[in-house]
């Protein structure tokens, strides 16, 4: 398939614990952005990687959260010590953006976290 | 901050008429704007955008009206149809590319 996907589609997990969330954008598609939309809430900015430059971090809600993007593709966002309040969709959206102009962003299905 | 804001959680209309769905946002340096569309277990979908140096951006029965001066902006379907029905969110960016969202609409058109 040629779109945005995402692993694992549903994750349920014990308050306390780490998980990894994990993107694969559209091939060469340069930026990759992670939102998350809680239950109610519109979608929440996260992060943002473009090319090889320092990702901009700026919608991380604590430093429970983490990202990276290896080889300019794939990317794992990790959330440690889980907390309740973490429970929603992590959506992972990837665009072509050459000299990052901004371009349409396309949408993987999320990973629906749940934090018991 | 809520930089981006739909006010109106849930919208309904009949299958023929124009549905509006409004968005406002407050910082601006905002440049580009979109509308997603965004079914249940699904991710959003693209549907249009339009760019601050416009003020109407049309595709098909889509049209997207961009007041700057009043930062507003809102998305015309028209005729609207069932298969319509869906969560809309309006998204901004700016020069830094990061993307704001609204919290959404939800949309029912009745048959």
């Amino acid at each position: 398939g040629a779109g945005v996907s995402q692993s694992p589609s549903n994750k349920v997990t014990e308050k306390g614990k780490d998980v990894e969330l994990r993107c694969d954008p559209i091939s060469g598609h340069t930026a990759l952005y992670w939102y998350r939309q809680s239950l109610g809430q519109g979608l929440e900015f996260l992060i943002y990687f473009q090319g090889n430059s320092a990702p901009d971090k700026s919608g991380l809600p604590s430093d429970r959260f983490s990202a990276e993007r290896t080889g300019g593709s794939v990317s794992t966002l990790t959330i440690q010590r889980t907390q309740q309040e973490d429970s929603a969709v992590y959506l992972c959206a990837s665009s072509f953006q050459p000299q990052g102009i901004t371009d349409t962003q396309y949408f993987g299905p999320g990973t629906r976290l749940t934090v018991l | 901050d809520q930089q981006v804001k739909q006010n109106s959680p849930s919208l309904s209309v009949q299958e023929g008429r124009i549905s509006i769905l409004n968005c406002d946002y407050t910082n601006s340096m905002f440049d580009y704007f979109l509308w997603y569309k965004k079914y249940p277990a699904e991710g959003p979908t693209f549907l249009i955008s339009i760019s601050s140096i416009k003020d109407k951006n049309e595709d098909g029965r889509f049209t997207v009206f961009l007041n700057k001066s009043a930062k507003h902006l809102s998305l015309h379907i028209v005729p609207s149809q069932p298969g319509d029905s869906a969560v809309y969110f309006c998204a901004a960016s700016g020069h830094n590319n990061d993307m704001r969202f609204g919290a959404g609409t939800r949309l029912t058109v009745k048959p």
